[in-house]
């Protein structure tokens, strides 16, 4: 299988405080992790692509210095969405893609709704 | 560059009825095409892909697609729908090439009712 895992679930944070989103490949190896935003409603919106062991890139639009990310090793990604405001609040998906440079297969996580009051 | 237009925000059918979801695409090269289902609160489960090879693809939980090139089209269908079909249903577009270009771009979504 391909499983990818998130956590949290769910988080609610005061605004002006970060939050840290755990995105994990449980039983592959992942050279490239997507994070996508979605709101309500709405399509997905792709964040960023991390690679590991890189700088990730961030799509147009998209405040690098708002939303870090950290791809530290072949299974996990982490983003940080850091002095959260309640604009911020969404649901976020990570998605993994194994190593082969040619593999084109997403798989995603279930998702983390973060609520900044 | 790519593109994904799904027909229909919101479709409607009855228990037992044909289930149809449109997508169209646009795509300077031959693209790799999904349909993906999201259920609420959860994460994108892939339903079904096109890359190369039959035109009609079938996927889990009795769902089919057939891609058209000459229509650029990417329909998804279902002979009978139940009601664990109900669901948000998203078209997904992707360049056949690895590398820094490989992304998924999505439609904007089906959200699918169905009513007993």
């Amino acid at each position: 299988g391909a499983v990818v895992s998130q956590h949290p679930s769910r988080v609610i944070c005061k605004s002006g405080t970060s939050v840290k989103i755990e995105c994990r490949s449980l039983d592959f190896q992942a050279t490239t992790m997507f994070w996508y935003r979605q709101f309500p409603k709405k399509s997905l919106m792709l964040m960023a692509t991390s690679n590991e062991g890189s700088k990730a890139t961030y799509e147009q639009g998209v405040e690098k210095d708002k939303f870090l990310i950290n791809h530290a090793s072949l299974t996990l990604s982490t983003l940080t969405v850091t002095s959260a405001h309640p604009e911020d609040s969404s649901f976020y998906i990570c998605s993994a893609r194994r190593g082969s440079p040619s593999s084109y297969e997403q798989y995603f996580g279930p998702g983390t709704r973060l609520t900044v009051t | 560059a790519q593109s994904v237009t799904q027909l229909g925000s919101h479709v409607s059918v009855s228990e037992g009825a044909l289930v149809l979801l449109r997508c169209n695409y646009s795509s300077s090269v031959p693209p790799y095409l999904f349909w993906y289902v999201q259920y609420p609160n959860q994460g994108l489960q892939l339903l079904l892909k096109y890359t190369t090879g039959a035109t009609l693809v079938k996927g889990i939980n009795g769902f089919e697609a057939e891609f058209k090139k000459s229509e650029t089209s990417f329909h998804l269908t279902k002979p009978s729908a139940h009601m664990s079909d109900a669901a948000e249903y998203f078209c997904a577009v992707s360049s056949p090439y690895g590398g820094a270009t490989n992304k998924l771009i999505f439609g904007t979504g089906t959200l699918l009712a169905v009513q007993p």
